[in-house]
């Protein structure tokens, strides 16, 4: 059982560049969110979508863009990479946008922008 | 809007003794409460939730947490800590805003001494 795959798992970039974080579930979750990892902030949600083809925005969605044409995948893109988007990122996903909805993580996606 | 505190960002126990990780809540409706571990490399996978059924709420591997409405508490415990369970926690809370947005606290990252 896969469960949740991303990539790449590591990735330096440097800035200005444009870099796509991919993620694919083979639950058929129907909800599914980005979060970014910082030492001392926990997790922060960048995007969330409730259902394919509908998206919304967390708490720090600025520099971050994510589409959702099926119920599987969900790409977070930063278009113009920032040093302060150094971080690593979670994507997860949820049976129903419901209270308790347990979430399911990927492994994460480490990057560096230099 | 809800919140969460986890009091300790490092705990260190001896194997075999009591762990105990505190987790303090805010929130103006009944909470839906959940603690998530965190191994190294890898992505967070839930230990327990608490879903307004029993206050005490039994996960895996042996940890338990039980919920205190009057302290606004949700604290983990587990008897006896075994070197496996050296990992970070964090402590989340639910609710729905048109989607799921689980709030987690900064984590806690536990050591079991031998």
């Amino acid at each position: 059982i896969a469960g949740i795959t991303q990539a790449p798992t590591s990735q330096i970039l440097a800035a200005g560049r444009r870099m796509t974080l991919r993620c694919t579930q083979d639950m058929r979750h129907n909800a599914m969110y980005w979060y970014r990892q910082d030492l001392g902030l926990g997790l922060r949600l960048i995007h969330y979508s409730n259902t394919a083809g509908t998206t919304g925005k967390g708490e720090v969605p600025d520099g971050y863009s994510v589409s959702r044409a099926n119920t599987d995948d969900f790409p977070l893109t930063l278009a113009s990479a920032v040093p302060s988007q150094t971080s690593v990122y979670f994507c997860a996903s949820s049976a129903t946008s419901g209270n308790t909805g347990e979430l399911f993580f990927g492994e994460g996606s480490r990057l560096t922008v230099l | 809007a809800q919140s969460v505190t986890q009091l300790g960002s490092h705990v260190s126990v001896s194997e075999g003794a009591l762990v105990l990780l505190r987790c303090n809540y805010s929130s103006s409706v009944p909470p839906y409460l959940f603690w998530y571990v965190q191994y190294p490399n890898q992505g967070l996978q839930l230990l327990l939730k608490y879903t307004s059924a029993a206050t005490l709420v039994k996960g895996i591997n042996g940890f338990e947490a039980e919920f205190k409405k009057s302290e606004t508490s949700f604290h983990l415990t587990k008897p006896s800590a075994h070197m496996s369970d050296a990992a970070e926690y964090f402590c989340a809370v639910s609710e729905v805003v048109g989607y799921q947005k689980v709030t987690f606290g900064i984590g806690t990252k536990l050591q079991v001494i031998p």
